[in-house]
């Protein structure tokens, strides 16, 4: 099982740009979440989905859309990228069950200039 | 979800026991303490967590006071690799997401 796999690791934009986080889980996983991090701080819920066709809005969902077509993917979409959105974004998934414990990818280190 | 509080950050002596205390004075009776740490700027790492019992596995205990409102993390022989940031984070069982909080810096020292 490779878990939880966010692409790519490391990305650079110019303000404006739109661009798609990618996060795939091979556990079938119902719940999958997105997370940011500033440095610093700890993380914060954008996003979250409790299986394919839901999402919903977590703590900071401004400027970020998500969709979840099947089980295993959840993308996160920048719709014009802004330096405040300037991050480490993690993406997570956890099955159902109550509780289970949630697995994290390994992040997305975003910059917007 | 239940808010928690913990110190900023803390030193550990290398192959001593590590005691990260987390306070959750608001928890509800069905809210289950969790504990993950983040090495480095990598993805947070499940630890353990429990309800009301103690709770023990291969990386680490889990003690819980009789009323709930406080917990702690114990790593009974820390090594260099632990040093990491500590999150204690109360979730009931109907909470879809994790609540993060700041965390614990936890400087393991040769």
């Amino acid at each position: 099982n490779a878990g939880v796999t966010q692409t790519p690791k490391f990305q650079v934009l110019k303000t404006g740009q739109s661009m798609t986080l990618q996060c795939a889980q091979d556990m079938n996983h119902e719940y999958m979440s997105w997370y940011r991090q500033d440095p610093g701080m700890g993380l914060r819920l954008i996003h979250y989905s409790v299986g394919a066709g839901i999402t919903d809005q977590g703590e900071v969902p401004n400027g970020y859309n998500v969709s979840r077509s099947t089980t295993e993917d959840f993308p996160l979409r920048l719709l014009s990228a802004a330096p405040s959105q300037t991050s480490v974004y993690f993406c997570a998934s956890r099955p159902r069950e109550a509780n289970t414990e949630a697995f994290f990818g390994q992040g997305t280190r975003l910059t917007v200039v | 979800d239940a808010k928690t509080t913990q110190p900023t950050s803390m030193d550990c002596a290398e192959g001593r026991a590590a005691n990260l205390p987390c306070n959750h004075s608001t928890i509800s009776g069905n809210e289950y303490v969790y504990w993950y740490r983040q090495i480095h700027s990598q993805g947070p790492q499940y630890i353990i967590h429990g309800l009301k019992n103690n709770e023990t596995n291969e990386m680490a205990s889990l003690i819980i006071t009789e009323d709930r409102k406080s917990s702690t993390l114990i790593l009974p022989h820390a090594t260099l690799r632990d040093t990491a940031v500590y999150y204690c984070i109360v979730r009931s069982n109907a909470g879809n997401m994790l609540t993060f909080g700041g965390g614990t810096r936890l400087m393991v020292k040769p």
